[in-house]
């Protein structure tokens, strides 16, 4: 049981280049997320998708796009990235936004942008 | 403005010994009060949610209280191991229309020690 994965692991851009991080979750959970962790702050939510075929922005979303691509997936994609966009990225699921369900969160993709 | 605030910010204790970590939050309208472990280099782990009406909930050796009248939480580890090493995150949701809305603290990093 594989719960939430995330690709890829480490990723190093240059400032302009663009990427996609992608998220796969199999507990059939209807939300997910993305985060991002920085030093000395807690996790800050960037978008999340409450159900299939629904996106919304979250605390910080500048310089950031997703796509609930189906039930299981949902991606992150930075159109040009910027240094300030050096961080470690979570995703997380669970089973919907009003639940007292947990969220499960992935092992995170670590970028930096040079 | 919703925070959440841990103490101490780091602790180091001995294998075998006990500690006591502490969250203040000024999150409202409340919703429920979580509590994440996480590894270095994972992603956080829940290991205890608690709605206003529970004022503790165990989970193995951790054990976690909360005061929702003065907004305190606190998250008891009984016999520490050195698996307990890690960050322990403080996260507090909010009822907001459609969802709720997570904040979440920095951490109170923990090292236990031979």
């Amino acid at each position: 049981n594989a719960g939430v994965t995330q690709t890829p692991k480490f990723q190093v851009l240059k400032t302009g280049q663009s990427m996609t991080l992608q998220c796969a979750q199999d507990m059939n959970h209807n939300s997910m997320y993305w985060y991002r962790q920085d030093p000395g702050m807690g996790l800050r939510l960037i978008y999340y998708s409450a159900s299939e075929g629904t996106t919304d922005k979250g605390e910080v979303p500048n310089g950031y796009n997703v796509s609930r691509l189906n039930k299981r997936e949902f991606s992150l994609r930075l159109e040009s990235a910027a240094p300030s966009q050096t961080s470690v990225y979570f995703c997380a699921s669970s089973t919907g936004r009003s639940s007292n369900q947990p969220q499960h969160f992935g092992d995170g993709t670590r970028l930096s942008i040079l | 403005k919703n925070q959440v605030e841990q103490s101490p910010q780091s602790l180091i204790i001995l294998e075998g010994k006990n500690c006591t970590l502490q969250c203040n939050y000024t999150v409202s309208p409340f919703s429920n009060l979580r509590w994440y472990k996480q590894d270095t280099g994972r992603g956080p782990v829940s290991l205890t949610i608690m709605t206003f009406s529970e004022n503790t909930k165990s989970n193995g050796r951790y054990t976690a209280t909360l005061d929702a009248d003065t907004k305190q939480s606190s998250l008891h580890i009984t016999a520490s191991q050195l698996s307990d090493s890690a960050s322990y995150i403080c996260v507090v949701s909010a009822e907001r229309g459609g969802g709720n809305k997570l904040t979440f603290g920095t951490g109170t990093q923990l090292k236990v020690e031979l």
